[in-house]
C-alpha cells in the first residue's frame, strides 16, 4: 500500500496566520490526492481534489499543490472556523486508496 | 442538495454481527459509486469498502475481507455494510460517502454511525 505521512502531526496557530500542510507519498501518486476538513464529531468534508482543484463551496483561501510525492496544503489567512483536523488521501491506487495521519490546527 | 443518512450501529459482541445502511438522497444515486470508510476513537480514517454503480464490483480492504460484505439496493438509494466475525478492533464511526468522478475523491459524506464491539 502507498504510505502518506503527514506533517506536522499537529500545529497551533493565530487567526491570520499563513498555514501550510505537508503530505509525502512513499511513491509517486501523480496528482491523485485529494485534502479534507474534519471538525470534531463530523463527518470528514473534502476541500481539495486533484492535488489543487478547489472543492466548489470551499474558501479560496485554501489552496493545494504538488505532484509526485510531495503536496502541500495551505490556508492563506486562517480563520475561526479553519480550527480542525485535515487529512490527505491518495487516490493512485485506487480502489485502494489510503488516508495520512492527519494534522489537527489548534488556537494559539 | 445531496444528504448521506447512516443507520445500524450500536453495540456487538465480539464474533457477531451488524449490518449498516445509509439512505442516499441523490438525483442519480445510480450513477455513482460508493464506499464505507471508519474512524477508530481517536485515531484516522481508514478506507473499507467500494462497490460499483450497478453493485456487480465491490472492493474490501484487507483488514475486513472475508468478514465484511459491502451491497446496495438502488430501487431504494440505499448502499449497506454487512458486518460479521466482529473484533474490538472494528469498533469506530462508520461513514458512507459518495465516490465523485474522477478522480474519485470522496465528496459527500453521511454524517456516521458509532460501532461498538464488546462484551
Amino acid at each position: 500500500d502507498i504510505q502518506l505521512t503527514q506533517s506536522p502531526s499537529f500545529l497551533s496557530a493565530s487567526v491570520g496566520d499563513r498555514v501550510t500542510i505537508t503530505c509525502r507519498a512513499s511513491q509517486g501518486i501523480g496528482i491523485y490526492l485529494a485534502w479534507y476538513q474534519q471538525k470534531p464529531g463530523r463527518a470528514p468534508k473534502v476541500l481539495i481534489y486533484a492535488a489543487s482543484t478547489l472543492q466548489s463551496g470551499v474558501p479560496s483561501r485554501f489552496s493545494g499543490s504538488g505532484s509526485g510525492t510531495e503536496f502541500t496544503l495551505t490556508v492563506s489567512s486562517l480563520q475561526p472556523e479553519d480550527f480542525a483536523t485535515y487529512y490527505c488521501q491518495q487516490l493512485h491506487s485506487y480502489p485502494r486508496v489510503t488516508f495520512g495521519g492527519g494534522t489537527k490546527v489548534e488556537i494559539k | 442538495e445531496v444528504e448521506l443518512v447512516e443507520s445500524g450501529g450500536g453495540l456487538a459482541q465480539p464474533g457477531g454481527s451488524l449490518r449498516l445502511s445509509c439512505a442516499a438522497s441523490i438525483f442519480k444515486f445510480t450513477t455513482y459509486w460508493m464506499t464505507w470508510v471508519r474512524q477508530a476513537p481517536g485515531k484516522g480514517l481508514e478506507w473499507v469498502s467500494y462497490i460499483s454503480s450497478n453493485g456487480h464490483t465491490i472492493y474490501n480492504a484487507d483488514s475486513v475481507k472475508g468478514r465484511f460484505t459491502i451491497s446496495r439496493d438502488n430501487g431504494k438509494n440505499s448502499v449497506y455494510l454487512h458486518m460479521h466475525s466482529l473484533r474490538a478492533e472494528d469498533t469506530a464511526v462508520y461513514y458512507c460517502a459518495r465516490v465523485a468522478a474522477a478522480p474519485w475523491d470522496f465528496d459527500y459524506w453521511g454524517q456516521g454511525t458509532l460501532v461498538t464491539v464488546s462484551s
